[in-house]
This record gives structure tokens, sequence and C-alpha cells, in this order.
């Protein structure tokens, strides 16, 4: 498997667009997380989802931030319109069961908001 | 409230030892861990060990847990300059180990 994948890895907007970061958990993980990494707050959960039911979206900032999973392989996050305090890397990650001891993560996406 | 606590840097010679040193808050934790940060590249899990263990070694790296004073270490024999990266503690909410609290990450230089 080639582990978790996000894409794009690195994104450059201008403030008041639309952003969509994406990411396809490991084949078979049932769990599946959003972070994000600034210098400022370190690493925050943003969401979580549990077979494609978020579970947990109480670190999403403000409704400008959305998450889906429409399927198993897949997951967006949405940002409208970004901001360019939003600028930051995501990371997703996924493990088998909330319950796994080691979530996997993907190598982020990189968004700079000017 | 959750916290995790670690200082930001740390400096060590090649062939030494590190011990990089973490506090949090919530007990309920079940399980603790360490993951690695090399530059541009996403978290690595290292290690984690059980709440009600006191100590894991794995190979080069051993983890004490004092459930008394919510005091984690990681401590990194013969640190080579591979090593070289940021550190994170993190603990887990009940019920979801993905749902992590982490620390802001020591940054380790390892010099040759």
């Amino acid at each position: 498997d080639a582990g978790v994948i996000q894409s794009p890895r690195h994104e450059v907007t201008e403030m008041g667009q639309e952003v969509t970061l994406r990411c396809k958990p490991i084949s078979g993980h049932n769990s599946l997380f959003w972070y994000r990494q600034t210098m400022m707050r370190g690493l925050e959960l943003l969401i979580y989802f549990n077979n494609n039911v978020p579970i947990d979206d109480s670190g999403m900032p403000e409704d400008r931030f959305s998450a889906k999973m429409p399927n198993a392989s897949f997951s967006t996050l949405k940002i409208q319109p970004s901001e360019p305090r939003d600028s930051a890397v995501y990371f997703c990650a996924s493990s088998f069961n909330p319950a796994d001891t080691e979530a996997f993560f993907g190598q982020g996406t990189r968004l700079t908001v000017v | 409230g959750e916290d995790v606590e670690q200082s930001l840097f740390l400096s060590v010679r090649e062939g030494d030892s590190s011990v990089i040193n973490c506090t949090y808050t919530d007990s309920s934790s079940t399980y603790l861990y360490w993951y690695k940060q090399e530059p541009g590249a996403g978290l690595q899990l290292l290690t984690y060990i059980f709440s009600n263990m006191d100590m894991k070694q794995d190979q080069r790296l051993t983890v004490l847990l004092n459930k008394k004073d919510k005091h984690l270490s990681l401590r990194i024999a013969d640190t080579q300059t591979g090593d070289s990266a940021i550190y994170f503690c993190a603990e887990s909410k009940e019920g979801s180990q993905g749902n992590l609290i982490f620390g802001k990450g020591t940054k380790l230089s390892v010099k040759p």
C-alpha cells in the first residue's frame, strides 16, 4: 500500500478563494483524521470520521471549514472563503479503527493563502 | 483542560544519548505516543506506551512513563545525525487512538 495519499502537496491561493484538500486513506482503514499544523498552535485535530461518518468535528475552527467523506477511500477538507490565517500544513491520517494504536499520516498539504 | 508540554529544542553530539521530556494533563489517556517528523514530511509513529506500563524499550528507544507526575520521556541511545528531526509527544483521547493531543514538538539537532 502506498500509505495515506494527500493532494495537492502545495497550494497557494488568494484570499477569498475556495480551497479543497484531498485525502485517500490506506485501504481497509475505517477511521480518518484531519489535522492542521501551525507554528503557533502546533498540531490540532480538526475532525475525524469513522466508517465515513463524522464523529467529532469540534476542532473545526469555523463555518468556513467543511469536511466530507463520501466513501471509504476518499475525503475532502474544504475552506470557503479562505483567509491568510488558514495558512498551515494540513495532515490527513487513517487508522484501522478508532481504537487502533497507530494512526498513519500522509505527507501533508502546505496551504498558503495570500 | 488538555495540554501536552515539551521543550522546544535539544542539541546533542553524535553518539550521546538524547532525552526528550514531556508532560501531559489527561490522566484518562490510554496510550501515550512519540512521533517523529522529518523536514517536509508527515509524522511517523516511533513508539507508544500503554498507560499501565512504566517503561518500554525498543532497540535504541526507551520510553519512561511516570503516571503519578504525568511525565513521559523518550531516550534515544547512541544518537545519530539521522535522528535529527522534530519529536512530538501525544496523548490519546479515550476511545479513539487517532484523536491525539500533540505537544508543540522538540527539535532535536545532532552535531557530528
